[in-house]
C-alpha cells in the first residue's frame, strides 16, 4: 500500500483558475513531517513547504495555501489565480523517523499545466 | 553557486559501459541521496549515506555501486546496466533536525543503449 497517495495523475486549468492537489498519508507515528516538492521541466525538485504533525494550521503563503487535516490523513495543496510558471510536476511526501533518521517517501506526483 | 550540482546532467551509454554519476552539495550538509525517477513511477530511494556512512540501501541492485568520499560528495558508479535503468537520477542533501527536507540537484538523465 502507498503511503502517500497523489490520486489526481494530471490537472490542466486555464491561466487564473484556482487548483487544488490532493494528497493523502497514511502513517501509525505520531510525530511526522509532511512535505510538498515542486519539479519544474529542468528536473529539480523545490522544497516548497514543512509541515510537523502537531501543527494543523493551514499556512499561506502568496498565491500558494495549504490544507493539513488529521482526520482525513490529507495535506492539500491550493494555487489561487494559477500562472503558466505554475506548470510542473507537485509532489507530496511523508517524513517518518527510522531510527532517528527522517527519511521521506514520495507520491507519484501530479503534473499541473496551466493554459494561457 | 548552487545548492547541489550534477554532472553530467545527460549521459548515455551502453550495456557494458562504466560510467560514474556525480553530485556535489555547496550546504555543509551532512546526509545525501540518491533517488531514481522513472516514467509514471514514484521517486525510488536508493541510497542515503550519513556522516559518509551508508544507512540506507534500498535493495539496488550490484551494477549501482555508490561511492561517498566525504559528506559533500557522493557518487553513483554504474557498470552493466539494463535498458530499464535509463531513468532520471537525483541527488540531494539534508541536514539533521529537518525531518527529511531535502535539497536537490537538477539530476543526471541516463539512457541505456
Amino acid at each position: 500500500a502507498q503511503k502517500v497517495t497523489q490520486a489526481q495523475t494530471e490537472i490542466s486549468v486555464v491561466e487564473k483558475e484556482d487548483v487544488t492537489l490532493d494528497c493523502v498519508y497514511e502513517t501509525r507515528d505520531t510525530t511526522y513531517y509532511l512535505f510538498w516538492y515542486k519539479q519544474p521541466p529542468s528536473g529539480e525538485l523545490v522544497f516548497l513547504i514543512r509541515r510537523n504533525s502537531f501543527d494543523e494550521q493551514n499556512e499561506i503563503s502568496g498565491r500558494y495555501s495549504w490544507n493539513f487535516q488529521k482526520s482525513t490523513s490529507s495535506f492539500n495543496f491550493t494555487i489561487t489565480a494559477s500562472q503558466v510558471v505554475d506548470s510542473a510536476v507537485y509532489f507530496c511526501a511523508l517524513s517518518e523517523s527510522l531510527g532517528g533518521s527522517y527519511i521521506p517517501t514520495f507520491g507519484r506526483g501530479t503534473s499541473l499545466i496551466v493554459h494561457p | 553557486e548552487t545548492g547541489v550540482t550534477q554532472t553530467p546532467r545527460h549521459l548515455v551509454m551502453g550495456m557494458t559501459n562504466k560510467k560514474s554519476l556525480k553530485c556535489e552539495q555547496h550546504l555543509g550538509h551532512n546526509a545525501m541521496y540518491w533517488y531514481k525517477q522513472s516514467a509514471k513511477k514514484p521517486l525510488e530511494l536508493m541510497f542515503v549515506y550519513n556522516f559518509k556512512e551508508q544507512t540506507e540501501n534500498n535493495s539496488v541492485p550490484s551494477r549501482f555501486s555508490p561511492e561517498c568520499p566525504n559528506s559533500s560528495h557522493l557518487f553513483l558508479h554504474l557498470h552493466t546496466l539494463q535498458p530499464e535503468d535509463s531513468a532520471l537520477y537525483l541527488c540531494a542533501s539534508s541536514q539533521e533536525g529537518l525531518y527529511g527536507e531535502l535539497f536537490f540537484g537538477e539530476g543526471s538523465r541516463l539512457t541505456v543503449l
